[in-house]
């Protein structure tokens, strides 16, 4: 079965730094582009950006340029999404996703992870 | 960037009935580029449609996909009780970076 796992809720104070991960299998990890999706409390998606784990070639929207970094180890089937100098307007459902195309990113995401719960509060 | 904009901001409808969903975009969009999705509470988004007309893997046929430049419909012939909920229109053509629809909401009348 083609599945991403991600890492559990986390709680985190301003200031503070963040790595969620997000495990692939049942798949060639390497060779399909990982996105990550923001989801603040009660409202929509938003598209942050992608990854390509073979050569960690990144594409940032620039809403979240600057502000996030996306990373792989292809080596664990794993990819990233690290948050830093959290505030609390950071506070939300980060979701990794799979295109359905090998190779490309210009596709949609047609397998999800379950979510990570980001909340930042002192 | 493009800006999705969908319509209407919830659709009250009972089970049975259909439904129909708009996706407008800021400037034209190449066909091959345009997708649904679904999200129930709690849920991650699952994928409906994606260019514009094709149903992914597993999708019944009551949902289906139309339009083209920078109108875009998502219609379900006829609601059941788990297609309550909300609906995203995505963008992937153009550069990036690829845009969402601020979401319908399908609840129960």
């Amino acid at each position: 079965e083609v599945q991403l796992v991600q890492s559990g809720a986390e709680v985190k104070k301003p200031g503070e730094s963040l790595k969620i991960s997000c495990k692939g299998s049942g798949y060639s990890f390497t060779t399909y582009w990982i996105g990550w999706v923001r989801q603040m409390p009660g409202k929509g998606l938003e598209w942050m950006g992608v990854i390509y784990p073979d050569d960690s070639d990144t594409r940032y929207s620039p809403s979240f340029e600057g502000q996030v970094t996306f990373s792989a180890d292809k080596s664990i089937n794993t990819a990233y999404l690290q948050l830093s100098s959290l505030k609390a307007s950071d506070t939300a459902l980060y979701y990794c996703a799979r295109p359905y195309l090998q190779g490309s990113f210009r596709d949609a995401f047609n397998i999800w992870g379950q979510g990570t719960m980001v909340t930042v509060s002192s | 960037e493009i800006v999705l904009t969908q319509s209407p901001g919830t659709l009250s409808l009972s089970p049975g009935e259909r439904a129909t969903l708009s996706c407008r975009a800021s400037q034209r969009i190449s066909s091959s580029y345009l997708a649904w999705y679904q999200q129930n509470p709690g849920q991650a988004p699952r994928l409906l449609i994606y260019a514009t007309f094709s149903r992914a893997t597993g999708i019944p046929d009551r949902f289906s996909g139309s339009g083209s430049g920078t109108d875009f419909n998502l219609t379900v012939s006829r609601l059941e009780p788990e297609d309550f909920g909300v609906y995203y229109c995505q963008q992937y053509g153009g550069s990036p970076p690829w845009t969402f629809g601020q979401g319908t909401k399908v609840e129960i009348k």
